[in-house]
């Protein structure tokens, strides 16, 4: 398996913009988390799905957020409209059992200018 | 509420040599999951080691062993002849129900 897949790795946008991230999951698993990670705040949970479901978005910040999973190999993560305040790494983590953890993908850091 | 407290932000290590890098949480669950995740430069997240709650026994992964005090609520990582590969950002996470809830991390510098 190739793993947890995100694109794009690098991200770099103006304030206003739309930005939309991807992730692939591993194949089997029920379980999508995107998660933000800055100095500040450290590792954020965003969004939580479940066999396609979001569970809990709580931790999405703002309207200006969205996040879909339209099916079990696909999420994306939208900001529309894009404030420097967003820039971060973005994180997509798969998991099919809790005791095994979380498979992160390799992250997309997204720089707002 | 869940809690993950790592009280080392930064740590220094020589090679070949051990080092403990400390973590204690906090959760109202009586079954739940500890792990350790590894973040070198590269900024991929790393799987450690994992311990589950109900298990008395310390998980040991090679090099890496915990420290599982579940009444203290501390959860050690010691890193055995530590390499130059180790220098990464250590994280302690807890998952009593569904999302991992992360520690702010130790940055560990593995020095020759």
């Amino acid at each position: 398996d190739a793993g947890v897949i995100q694109s794009p790795r690098h991200e770099v946008t103006e304030m206003g913009q739309e930005v939309t991230l991807r992730c692939k999951p591993i194949s089997g698993h029920n379980s999508l988390f995107w998660y933000r990670q800055t100095m500040m705040r450290g590792l954020e949970l965003l969004i939580y799905f479940n066999n396609n479901v979001p569970i809990d978005d709580s931790g999405m910040p703002e309207d200006r957020f969205s996040a879909k999973m339209p099916n079990a190999s696909f999420s994306t993560l939208k900001i529309q409209p894009s404030e420097p305040r967003d820039s971060a790494v973005y994180f997509c983590a798969s998991s099919n059992r809790d005791i095994e953890g979380y498979t992160f993908g390799s992250g997309t850091r997204l720089t707002v200018v | 509420a869940q809690t993950v407290t790592q009280s080392q932000p930064e740590m220094s290590v020589q090679e070949a040599e051990t080092v403990t890098l400390s973590c204690t949480y906090d959760t109202s669950e009586s079954n739940y999951y500890l792990f350790w995740y590894k973040q070198p430069p590269s900024r991929q997240m790393i799987l450690v080691i994992r311990q589950e709650a109900y298990k008395q026994q310390n998980a040991t992964e090679n090099r890496f062993s915990v420290n599982f005090q579940k009444a203290a609520k501390s959860f050690s990582l010691k890193i055995s002849d530590s390499q130059l590969g180790d220098t990464a950002m250590y994280f302690c996470a807890l998952n009593s129900g569904y999302a991992l809830n992360f520690g702010k991390g130790t940055s560990l510098l593995v020095t020759p």
